[in-house]
């Protein structure tokens, strides 16, 4: 069975701060990663996708990607209260398309 | 969004009937997918499809069967419903932008699925 694995949480970061949300991950022939979050009552959104090692941003979220460690990370600057929600970890499958998430951790931006 | 439409949104069902959620989309994506998830256990995948008749299972396809005779539509249906059964479904398809590039897995808004 693939394994994605998430921090549990819940998470709590003061308005303007860094949240740092980490995973790993089972599979080593894993190429694609994503990041999703999902606010109460709502569908997943994809927020980040990762391909190759390092870092990757785009606005206020950095993607992190270690293959060689089976780690991929998300970094959430400046935090906002609407930043609150859940935040799912999710990996494709390196033989088929299949995804698979991790348990999600939750993120709670304090004003 | 990506032009996914699951149906219907909520549904009320007793024990022991047969249920069908559709996903249907728009844009001719080869990849759909159902997935449920349960607080405690996040999103599993039920069965998905990668064309026309081509389905597989996933990891919690007990109880479950699917079907998906044109590209558009992905039905997944309960033969005989249970309370182990109530869930939230998504359906997700695996998406491409311009020049065919992989751009990720969109979702549907979901089915809440209450079995009494």
């Amino acid at each position: 069975q693939k394994e994605v694995e998430q921090n549990s949480g819940p998470l709590s970061v003061p308005e303007g701060a860094i949240a740092s949300l980490n995973c790993t991950y089972s599979d080593r022939g894993s190429q694609s990663f994503f990041w999703y979050r999902q606010y109460s009552g709502k569908s997943p959104e994809l927020i980040m996708s990762i391909y190759s090692n390092g870092d990757k941003e785009d606005g206020r979220f950095t993607a992190q990607l270690n293959k060689a460690s089976q780690y991929v990370s998300l970094l959430i600057r400046d935090s906002q209260p609407s930043d609150s929600a859940t935040y799912l970890c999710a990996v494709e499958d390196g033989a088929n398309s299949k995804l698979t998430f991790g348990k999600g951790i939750t993120l709670s931006v304090r004003p | 969004d990506a032009g996914i439409t699951q149906s219907p949104r909520h549904k009320v069902t007793e024990t022991g009937t047969p249920v069908t959620l559709r996903c249907h989309q728009t844009e001719n994506h080869r990849y759909m997918y159902w997935y449920r998830q349960d607080p405690g256990h996040g999103l599993r995948l039920i069965h998905y499809s990668y064309g026309v008749k081509d389905t597989d299972k996933g990891e919690v396809s007990d109880g479950y069967s699917v079907s998906r005779s044109k590209t558009e539509d992905f039905l997944l249906t309960l033969e005989s419903a249970t309370s182990s059964q109530t869930s939230v479904y998504f359906c997700a398809i695996r998406t491409f932008g311009q020049g065919s590039l992989f751009t990720g897995y969109t979702f549907g808004s979901g089915t809440r699925l209450t079995v009494v």
